[in-house]
């Protein structure tokens, strides 16, 4: 069964550092999207991609983060300038239509 | 996006129909029904979806009332691994937006 992959399974970053989040949507897939979930609480979402731009976009999305499809396979989640309250399991999702997401494993990211 | 109400926790003998209660009663005419269910740290997981009619996959069946204010998933025969968190979403054109879920646990 096809699979949306991400990478890193975990990432440590330092505060204030620079940190991308790659994922691999399932290929004929058009749709994407990231959510977050701090440990504890519930899945929040972040942003969604459609047609190489952003059809919508939470209030958590602020201008620290950014969404790109750099290539035909990939899709990445960059944070600028982490912060503590940054650290958080963070899944990236894609769908073929309106209907049903797959969602990622996840990568569990932890700011020291 | 209508509002879901969902119990906070249930329990379900392993073998036994597990019955998912879901609440929307201010969902629109045009709003779909979904259930997704996470278990443990994983991703969320799509287990259904449906409009009107009631709807069964390999997962799941989704009975939603006449009136379209409530509904319920069915997992026929629940086994430990259905243990998890599981979310009900009424949405018609935003993405999806997670609540609280029930968690279910199975017990042997």
């Amino acid at each position: 069964e096809p699979e949306v992959t991400q990478t890193p399974s975990h990432q440590v970053t330092q505060m204030g550092q620079e940190v991308i989040l790659r994922c691999v949507p399932i290929s004929n897939h058009l749709y994407f999207y990231w959510y977050r979930q701090i440990l504890g609480q519930k899945v929040e979402f972040l942003v969604s991609f459609y047609n190489n731009e952003i059809s919508e976009k939470s209030e958590i999305f602020d201008d620290q983060f950014s969404v790109e499809r750099p290539d035909g396979s990939n899709f990445t989640l960059k944070i600028r300038s982490t912060k503590l309250e940054d650290s958080a399991m963070y899944f990236c999702a894609s769908s073929e239509d309106f209907y049903g997401y797959t969602f990622g494993s996840g990568t569990r990211l932890t700011v020291v | 996006d209508a509002k879901t109400t969902q119990p906070t926790s249930m329990d379900c003998a392993e073998g036994r129909a597990a019955n998912l209660p879901c609440n929307h009663s201010t969902i629109s005419g045009n709003e779909y029904v979904y259930w997704y269910r996470q278990i443990h740290s994983q991703g969320p997981q799509y287990i259904i979806h449906g409009l009107k009619n009631n709807e069964t996959n390999e997962m799941a069946s989704l009975i939603i009332t006449e009136d379209r204010k409530s509904s319920t998933l069915i997992l026929p025969h629940a086994t430990l691994r259905d243990t998890a968190v599981y979310y009900c979403i009424v949405r018609l054109s935003n993405d999806m937006r997670f609540g609280a879920g029930t968690r279910l646990t199975v017990k042997p």
